[in-house]
C-alpha cells in the first residue's frame, strides 16, 4: 500500500489567500484525522471523520478552517482566508475503526508557510 | 478529557540508554502508545502496551507502565544516532482516539 498521501508537500502563500490541503487515506481505513503541528502548541487534532462523516471538529481553530470528506478516498482541509499564524505542518492520518491496537497511519505532512 | 505530558528534550551520548517519560491523566486509558517522528516525516507507531501489562520489551525498546502513578516510559538501549527523532506518547480509552503528548526531542551525540 502507498500509505497516506498528502499534497502538496510544501505550500507558500500570501496572507489572505485560500489554501487547500489534500489527503488520500489508506484504502480500507474508515477514520480520517487532520492534525496541525507547531513548535508552540505541539500536535493538535483539528477534526476527524468516521465513514466520511465529521465526528468532532472542536479542534478547528476558527471559521476560516473547513474540512470535507466527499468520499472514502479523499479529504480536504481549507483555510480561507489564510493568516501568518496558520503557518504549521498539517498532517492527515487514517485508521481502521475497531483495530487492536488502534494505530493511526500518518501522511508525510504539508508544510504551510503564510507570509 | 485526557491530558498527556512529557518533557520536551532529551540529550544522550551514543551507546548510552535513553529513557523518555510520560504521564497521563485518564485512569481508564486502555492502550498506551509510543510514536516516532523522524525529520520531515509523519508519526509512525513504534510500540504500544495494553493497560493490563506492566512491561513490554521489543529488541532495544522497553516500555514500562505504572498504572497507579499513570506513568509510562520508553527505554532505548544502546542508543544510536539514527534514534534521533521526536517521540510522542499517546493514550486512548473508551473513545479509542489517542491523545498525544507534545513530543520529546531525542538528540543523540557522539
Amino acid at each position: 500500500d502507498a500509505g497516506v498521501i498528502q499534497s502538496p508537500r510544501h505550500e507558500v502563500t500570501e496572507m489572505g489567500q485560500e489554501v487547500t490541503l489534500r489527503c488520500k487515506p489508506i484504502s480500507g481505513h474508515n477514520s480520517l484525522f487532520w492534525y496541525r503541528q507547531t513548535m508552540m502548541r505541539g500536535l493538535e487534532l483539528l477534526i476527524y471523520f468516521n465513514n466520511n462523516v465529521p465526528i468532532d471538529d472542536s479542534g478547528m481553530p476558527e471559521d476560516r478552517f473547513s474540512a470535507k470528506m466527499p468520499n472514502a478516498s479523499f479529504s480536504t482541509l481549507k483555510i480561507q482566508p489564510s493568516e501568518p499564524r496558520d503557518s504549521a505542518v498539517y498532517f492527515c492520518a487514517s485508521s481502521k475503526e475497531g483495530a487492536t491496537p488502534y494505530e493511526q497511519y500518518f501522511g508525510p505532512g504539508t508544510r504551510l508557510t503564510v507570509t | 478529557g485526557e491530558d498527556v505530558e512529557q518533557s520536551l528534550f532529551l540529550s544522550v551520548r551514543e551507546g548510552d540508554s535513553s529513557v523518555i517519560n510520560c504521564t497521563y491523566t485518564d485512569s481508564s486509558s486502555t492502550y498506551l502508545y509510543w510514536y516516532k517522528q523522524e525529520p520531515g516525516a509523519g508519526l509512525q507507531l513504534l510500540t504500544y502496551i495494553f493497560s493490563n501489562m506492566d512491561m513490554k520489551q521489543d529488541q532495544r525498546l522497553t516500555v514500562l507502565l505504572n498504572k497507579k502513578d499513570k506513568h509510562l516510559s520508553l527505554r532505548i538501549a544502546d542508543t544510536q544516532t539514527g534514534d534521533s527523532a521526536i517521540y510522542f506518547c499517546a493514550a486512548s480509552g473508551g473513545s479509542y482516539i489517542p491523545t498525544f503528548g507534545r513530543g520529546t526531542s531525542l538528540i543523540v551525540h557522539p
